[in-house]
């Protein structure tokens, strides 16, 4: 299994752009999410899925739009990328056990840098 | 809205010593606590983590526990060595929710 995979790894953007971010789980997994990481911020959930057709907004969705088609992709997509969303994008998978709560597992990483 | 707070932000220990790192978190129905450990340029990993229903868990050098009452939890690492270092997040998940809130992370310095 490859896990969850991230592309691309890096991006420049000019402000203004707009961008979709790529995920994938290849472990039939139901949640996804994505976070942002800034420095001193810990990591912070923009957006997340239970399931293929559900998404829901989290800490800060402002200026990221999300859709879950199928179980194994969670695309994000910057619809007018601006510097404030310089920052390390994580995309996490996890599978609830019956009914409990299970690890995520995070992607590698794609690092955004907007000028 | 859901919060969790960590302390220190900052650590150095000697190697051998104990560190430990506390959490605190906001929303009383959170019933999963996991603790990630993140190397210089990779991503977070689990290390341990620690339901609702239990005051302890360990796993060799590491530990958690959980204070339900005071909605803290903590983790000690002992006879720390120098792969130990890195940052660590510990984060809490609310019952009913698959969201997971993080903290904003540890960087442990463990000096040889």
């Amino acid at each position: 299994n490859a896990g969850v995979t991230q592309t691309p790894k890096f991006q420049v953007l000019k402000t203004g752009q707009s961008m979709t971010l790529q995920c994938a789980q290849d472990m039939n997994h139901e949640y996804m999410s994505w976070y942002r990481q800034d420095p001193g911020m810990g990591l912070r959930l923009i957006h997340y899925s239970v399931g293929a057709g559900i998404t829901d907004q989290g800490e800060v969705p402002n200026g990221y739009n999300v859709s879950r088609s199928t179980t194994e992709d969670f695309p994000l997509r910057l619809l007018s990328a601006a510097p404030s969303q310089t920052s390390v994008y994580f995309c996490a998978s996890s599978t609830p056990t019956s009914g409990r709560k299970e690890t995520q597992y995070f992607g590698p990483g794609t690092r955004l840098l907007v000028l | 809205g859901e919060n969790v707070e960590q302390h220190p932000s900052t650590l150095s220990v000697q190697e051998g010593d104990s560190a430990v790192i506390k959490c605190t978190y906001s929303d009383s129905a959170s019933n999963y606590f996991p603790w990630y450990k993140q190397e210089l340029g990779k991503r977070p990993q689990l290390i341990i983590d620690i339901r609702s229903n239990v005051g302890e868990k360990k796993d060799q050098r590491i530990a958690v526990t959980l204070n339900k009452t005071a909605k803290h939890f903590s983790l000690h690492i002992t006879e720390t060595q120098p792969e130990d270092s890195a940052v660590y997040f510990c984060a809490a998940s609310p019952a009913g929710t698959y969201k997971y809130i993080f903290g904003t992370g540890t960087r442990l310095k463990v000096l040889a």
